[in-house]
């Protein structure tokens, strides 16, 4: 399973859109790329997920470049409530990956303030 | 609101005791998985279920165990109690069944507190 790093916390101001990058060098050719949120005392709650180029939802964008070792997570015009931990998840269907286990990484502590 | 849900929020218990924690997923949801959460660390996990067998395990030792039963509901069992084992115990629900060709959406419950003193 590809290895990922993420910026281990990052500061904003309301308003403000947030960009959170997330490298993933060693990415195989079966792995998608998925984000999740995590507000304190809450499980985590998915936001979206890629496999290539562009992906843009409701909550946010993914920008995944051709050679897929790096991701963005955009946020755009971030409130309080925008405060929480993001992961940046790299891996494989439960076809080829055991049981579909998630893999977490340490995650960046996203601070929005007034 | 994901609509899993877990039992108890909170739970103290004391090194060599056994500990059972529950979750509710959603309705339809036939596969569940546990995670186990320290402090400042990001899930681990720990197993999943689907339709009531195991289906993949994390690195955690036997006395760590789980059931899943028909009516959507599961358990996670630990025995002998450790002090490490001092978490937050997450489940996932998810609607699609293993074998699938991208990774599963997974519904977190809001997790059960574990202290063990």
């Amino acid at each position: 399973l590809a290895k990922t790093t993420q910026p281990i916390s990052m500061d904003s101001y309301e308003g403000q859109e947030v960009n959170i990058t997330c490298s993933h060098n060693n990415i195989a050719t079966n792995d998608y790329i998925t984000w999740y949120q995590q507000f304190p005392s809450q499980g985590p709650r998915f936001i979206i997920q890629g496999y290539k180029t562009k992906v843009t939802n409701e909550v946010a964008s993914l920008f995944i470049p051709a050679d897929r070792k790096s991701s963005t997570l955009s946020l755009p015009r971030v409130s309080l409530s925008d405060t929480a931990v993001y992961y940046c998840l790299v891996g494989d269907s439960s076809r080829y990956n055991q049981g579909g286990k998630l893999i977490f990484g340490q995650g960046t502590e996203l601070s929005v303030k007034p | 609101e994901t609509g899993v849900t877990q039992s108890p929020t909170h739970l103290i218990k004391t090194r060599g005791q056994q500990v059972t924690l529950r979750c509710s997923s959603q309705s339809g949801h036939n596969t569940v998985s546990w995670y186990q959460q320290a402090l400042g660390q990001g899930p681990q996990f720990i197993f999943q279920y689907y339709r009531e067998e195991e289906n993949g395990r994390g690195n955690f030792p036997p006395r760590f165990s789980g059931l899943q039963f028909p009516n959507y509901s599961s358990e996670l069992n630990v025995n002998a109690l450790e002090l490490d084992d001092s978490a937050l115990y997450l489940c996932a629900s998810s609607l699609d069944p293993p074998g699938q060709t991208r990774p599963d959406t997974q519904y977190f419950g809001p997790g059960t507190r574990l202290t063990v003193l």
